[in-house]
């Protein structure tokens, strides 16, 4: 069974820092692996999606990697902001029996000290 | 605007009396799906559609039922809803199933008393 695991859950660090949020799974057969942002009472924004045949996917400040041989994918923030502050998902799809499945994990929560 | 309406956005109710919850989109995306996100639980799949008369279950199914009359329009029905659906529903839609990108509406708190 697949399982996405998101460490830490929760992370503080200083306006300026670069920074780097972990995504593990347990099962490397993945369609593709998408990173969202969540804010407060609000839904989820997608922030990148990395094919499965792809390795990192750059936009702006964020690059997402991904290796799928090790089960892992980082999205890294350069230049972190308090407008960065927020919950940070990430989502594997799999296609089982033609049908794609997505799994989330369950978020790191990032804050960003002014 | 692109985008992904959820309504009501909050909603509070009693045991057993039927509610929906819709969702409309407005990108002529084929694929839509509800999830409840749960302390601790994170994000699970309800349902799904990949097109337009075409649903299945996701995850956690149970006590839930969809509709895909129509393109756009994606309701969750609860038919008797019960304390423990109580939580953050979100719909989502994407161009052609979950390998594209996939926009989230903005969320509907239930509360089943």
């Amino acid at each position: 069974k697949q399982e996405v695991t998101q460490i830490p859950a929760a992370l503080s660090v200083p306006e300026g820092e670069n920074l780097v949020l972990n995504c593990s799974f347990t099962d490397s057969a993945i369609y593709n692996l998408q990173w969202f942002r969540q804010d407060p009472g609000k839904g989820l924004t997608s922030l990148l999606l990395i094919q499965s045949s792809q390795r990192e996917q750059t936009s702006g400040r964020l690059n997402a990697s991904l290796d799928k041989s090790s089960g892992r994918s980082t999205l890294y923030i350069a230049a972190s902001q308090p407008g960065d502050s927020a919950t940070y998902l990430c989502a594997v799809i799999r296609v089982v029996n033609r049908d794609d499945k997505i799994i989330f994990g369950k978020g790191t929560r990032l804050h960003i000290l002014p | 605007e692109a985008q992904v309406t959820q309504n009501p956005r909050y909603l509070i109710t009693v045991t057993g009396k039927k509610l929906t919850v819709t969702c409309s989109q407005n990108m002529n995306h084929e694929y839509m799906s509800w999830y409840r996100q749960d302390p601790g639980l994170g994000l699970r799949q309800i349902y799904y559609s990949m097109n337009v008369e075409v649903t299945d279950k996701g995850d956690v199914p149970e006590g839930y039922k969809v509709s895909r009359k129509e393109k756009r329009n994606f309701p969750l029905i609860l038919e008797s809803p019960s304390p423990n659906q109580t939580s953050l529903y979100f719909c989502a839609s994407a161009l052609q199933s979950m390998h594209t990108e996939a926009f989230f509406g903005q969320g509907t708190r239930l509360t089943v008393v």
